[in-house]
């Protein structure tokens, strides 16, 4: 089964500044999904940007981008002019093209300072 | 505006009791999804739905089980449940991918 991994349990990153949250992945498929969730104390998950594993060139979201490494699968999301409203629990999921399911990994908690 | 909706968005109960969580959605999906969510785990898969009459078992699916009798509906229901299922539960739909899963707000449930 495909795991998701999430080094960092927290992070931190002041206002207006550039944070880098990472995510890496096992699997052994070569088409899949990969998504960035954002979770707000208020519990409602949002969907932040998402990226097929088929396409080359890295997602971006107005401040949110990523850098996807397919060989090294590794999946990181990059918040650029961090704003207070950033701060909460980020999830990287997996999802693949041959069974429905969507894998997440355990979450980074970001605090933005201001 | 389609949505998914589940209750009870907050349930205490006692261990051994048997406990339905509710999840109805409008956007029409196939696909429907039981989560957990634990501090240090994040959302782990529980059971899911292809389509009316399909059931899946996920990754921690032991005590829980779910039927799936309508597009809209997915209720999950905990047999006999215990203190090692005091969770936040999701529900969640979707088409097929490269779809989003859509999120319900999360059930809340302590088992005393």
């Amino acid at each position: 089964a495909q795991t998701v991994t999430q080094s960092q349990p927290e992070m931190s990153v002041q206002e207006a500044e550039t944070v880098t949250l990472s995510c890496t992945y096992d699997t052994s498929e070569s088409d899949y999904y990969l998504f960035w969730y954002k979770q707000p104390p208020s519990r409602q998950m949002i969907l932040v940007i998402r990226q097929e594993a088929y396409k080359q060139q890295n997602a971006t979201e107005n401040r949110f981008s990523v850098n996807f490494q397919k060989a090294a699968k590794s999946f990181s999301l990059k918040i650029s002019d961090s704003q207070l409203g950033d701060a909460a629990m980020y999830f990287c999921a997996y999802r693949s093209n041959n069974n429905n399911d969507m894998r997440f990994g355990a979450g980074t908690r970001l605090t933005v300072k201001p | 505006d389609a949505e998914i909706t589940q209750s009870p968005r907050h349930k205490i109960t006692e261990t051994g009791r048997q406990v339905t969580l509710a999840c109805h959605q409008t956007w029409n999906h196939n696909n429907m999804f039981w989560y957990r969510q634990d501090l240090g785990h994040g959302l782990r898969l529980i059971h899911y739905s292809y389509g009316v009459h399909d059931t899946n078992k996920g990754e921690v699916s032991d005590g829980y089980s779910v039927s799936r009798s309508n597009t809209e509906d997915l209720p999950l229901t905990l047999e006999s449940a215990a203190s090692s299922q005091t969770s936040v539960y999701f529900c969640a739909s979707s088409t097929g991918p490269p779809g989003e899963l859509f999120f319900g707000e999360g059930s809340r449930l302590t088992v005393l």
